[in-house]
């Protein structure tokens, strides 16, 4: 167990729905990390948010927003689903704005 | 935006070493490797980082040589429960922000 919580573990939605991912960060951990892994992907970095403010911006599309709140949790925001959106979406924290990042157990997505 | 080339698979037998390469062709001065392990439907798990020269804990070691351009994770001993993909992830600083760059993944198949 990583310390990383993502809610929910499942998500089954229509095209053109909206949806709001959530995460909370290890205790201390500042840093929240949004990677998007489609079916036999590779990890793509989405965004990065430090204490919260925005700190690097991936390939997110513009579909996709994210937000960190005061208490630290992170929402990821994707809406005018696609099918190809279908993907597990990962959160990853840690303590400073560099370094080894924790990962949580994913939140897996299916636009039908 | 520079750009992490890994193996896309690699096979190997228990008890052998293994040593798998990421290159990282434009790498910044500022910048650190960290490599990373996943197991199917999980999220990613930190093994080890490095700035330069060895780096060494209790899983494994990771080289890097005085250019930086590449990077190579080494394995000692594997066992068949080390079969899962391995990410060279590159920090990368760019005009104030962390750009985060993973590479593709190297699937290892551990063979008794």
């Amino acid at each position: 167990d990583s310390g990383v919580t993502q809610t929910p573990k499942h998500l089954i939605t229509a095209t053109g729905q909206r949806v709001t991912l959530r995460c909370s960060p290890r205790s201390g951990d500042l840093s929240v990390y949004w990677y998007q892994q489609s079916l036999d992907q590779g990890l793509q970095f989405l965004i990065q948010y430090y204490n919260g403010e925005e700190r690097a911006k991936g390939n997110i599309l513009e579909r996709f927003s994210a937000q960190q709140f005061p208490d630290l949790h992170s929402e990821l925001n994707l809406s005018s689903l696609e099918l190809g959106d279908s993907a597990l979406y990962f959160c990853a924290s840690s303590v400073g704005h560099t370094g080894e990042q924790y990962f949580g157990p994913g939140t897996r997505l299916t636009v039908t | 935006l520079a750009k992490t080339t890994q193996p896309i698979s690699m096979d190997s037998y228990e008890g052998q070493e293994v040593n798998i390469t990421c290159s990282h062709n434009n790498i910044a001065t500022n910048d650190y490797i960290t490599w990373y392990q996943q197991f199917p439907s999980q999220g990613p798990r930190f093994i080890i980082q490095g700035y330069k020269t060895k780096v060494t804990n209790e899983v494994a070691s990771l080289f890097i040589p005085a250019d930086r351009k590449s990077s190579t994770l080494s394995l000692p001993r594997v066992s068949l429960s080390d079969t899962a993909v391995y990410y060279c992830l590159v920090g990368l600083f760019s005009g104030g922000y962390n750009k985060l760059i993973f590479g593709a993944g190297t699937r290892l198949a551990v063979h008794p």
